[in-house]
């Protein structure tokens, strides 16, 4: 398995309050990608970065920053989380572009109350 | 931007048949098609690809095949086995954009 973990893997929050997902890898691949899966929607995009301090926005951004400051980390904020970003939060990394293998991790359920 | 449409979004089959599932896209310009499985509780996982280039891709009992003229593709699964019981997700990619994933496949193999 690519060395991706995720943390924390659940988190229970209240609505207003800031929350950050971290993931991390050790495969020093270039890529890196946040994912949000909910039902009926299956895997939509939030952010992604192809290399330190590069990012981009995908399809969900809205309410969402992300920060890349070394190649194994990659950080996901809610500066306010609301109960529609209830989810779960996947992240990825590929060594080259969206035309390679993408690796996932195991995940982080968040609730927001 | 892409619109990745898959179908259907549950399957059922008989252990030992063959499941087919199916997505089609919008952008013409894609030319990178992935297929992912995702077990409970996991995260998704590459199971096999194709690029625009070739029409079919066998990997054992998993091959996907390419309509480009059509802008659709579809992965199949013969001799199910219980095992192959997951989510399924269809992507598409031009290589300079990010992947867009279809909403999923439920396949449930009845032993």
């Amino acid at each position: 398995d690519a060395g991706i973990t995720q943390s924390p893997r659940h988190k229970v929050t209240e609505t207003g309050t800031p929350v950050t997902l971290r993931c991390h890898q050790t495969e020093n691949h270039r890529y890196m990608y946040w994912y949000r899966q909910d039902p009926g929607h299956g895997l939509r995009l939030i952010h992604y970065s192809y290399g330190v301090k590069d990012t981009d926005k995908g399809e969900v951004s809205d309410g969402y920053s992300v920060s890349r400051s070394k190649t194994e980390d990659f950080l996901l904020t809610l500066e306010s989380a609301t109960s529609s970003q209830t989810s779960v939060y996947f992240c990825a990394i590929s060594e080259k572009d969206s035309s390679y293998e993408q690796y996932f991790g195991p995940g982080t359920r968040l609730t927001v109350t | 931007g892409e619109n990745v449409e898959q179908h259907p979004s549950t399957l059922s089959v008989q252990e030992g048949d063959s499941a087919v599932i199916k997505c089609t896209y919008s952008d013409s310009a894609s030319n990178y098609f992935p297929w992912y499985k995702q077990e409970l509780g996991k995260g998704p996982q590459l199971i096999i690809d194709i690029r625009s280039n070739v029409g079919e891709k066998k990997d054992q009992r998993i091959a996907v095949t390419l309509n480009k003229t059509a802008k659709h593709f579809s992965l199949h699964i013969t001799e199910t086995q219980p095992e192959d019981s997951a989510v399924y997700f269809c992507a598409a990619s031009t290589g300079n954009t990010p992947l867009v994933f279809g909403k999923g496949t439920r396949l449930s193999v009845i032993a």
